[in-house]
């Protein structure tokens, strides 16, 4: 157990819908960051929280969006879905340097 | 930040030590190695990192040249577990600064 809890650790759901992926970063990490990893493109930084401000953007696409809040947790929310939104969705929190990974969120659209 | 340049693929046998190489030739003078390994689609775990002197911790050795333009991970008794995608990254350590992935070397360890 790294500490960074993510859920639900499955998720389907069928193409236009919207989904709610949850963070709870470990004890004392202000930031969260959300990442995407498909087959094809790797581990990509989507966003980043600090202390419920967003403070970094990576690819995220206007379709996406996250919140951070005032107890620290983070929520990344995925709308109008595309069978290419399949992926894993991993968060980590730091305080300082270094990063802890949570065991992601498998997402699969059909 | 800086790119980092890593080979795709490498082999080890049980046992032998693993030496993962990274090329990083522009990185400034204020941004640290750092090493990330994921095992199949478990979340990236932090390995070592390190600015100009040599680490080591219980799981590996960093090593970096001189001219900071390189460095090598070193997995001094690699296990069948130490099979992974290994990322080489460079960032400055201001907090909040996201680390970004490139593609990484996976290390296919064989009994």
């Amino acid at each position: 157990d790294s500490g960074v809890t993510q859920t639900p650790k499955h998720l389907i759901t069928a193409t236009g819908q919207r989904v709610t992926l949850r963070c709870s970063p470990r004890s004392g990490d202000l930031s969260v960051y959300w990442y995407q990893q498909s087959l094809d493109q790797g581990l990509q930084f989507l966003i980043q929280y600090y202390n419920g401000e967003e403070r970094a953007k990576g690819n995220i696409l206007e379709r996406f969006s996250a919140q951070q809040f005032p107890d620290l947790h983070s929520e990344l929310n995925l709308s109008s879905l595309e069978l290419g939104d399949s992926a894993l969705y991993f968060c980590a929190s730091s305080m300082g340097r270094g990063y802890t990974f949570g065991s992601g969120t498998r997402l699969t659209v059909v | 930040d800086a790119k980092t340049t890593q080979p795709p693929s490498m082999d080890c046998a049980e046992g032998r030590a693993a030496n993962l190489p990274c090329n990083h030739s522009t990185i400034s003078g204020n941004e640290y190695v750092y090493w990330y390994r994921q095992i199949h689609s478990q979340g990236p775990q932090y390995i070592i990192h390190g600015l100009k002197n040599n680490e080591t911790n219980e799981m590996a050795s960093l090593i970096i040249t001189e001219d900071r333009k390189s460095s090598t991970l070193i997995l001094p008794h690699a296990t069948l577990r130490d099979t992974a995608v290994y990322y080489c990254i460079v960032r400055t350590n201001q907090a909040g600064t996201a680390l970004i992935f490139g593609k990484g070397t996976t290390l296919s360890v064989s009994s």
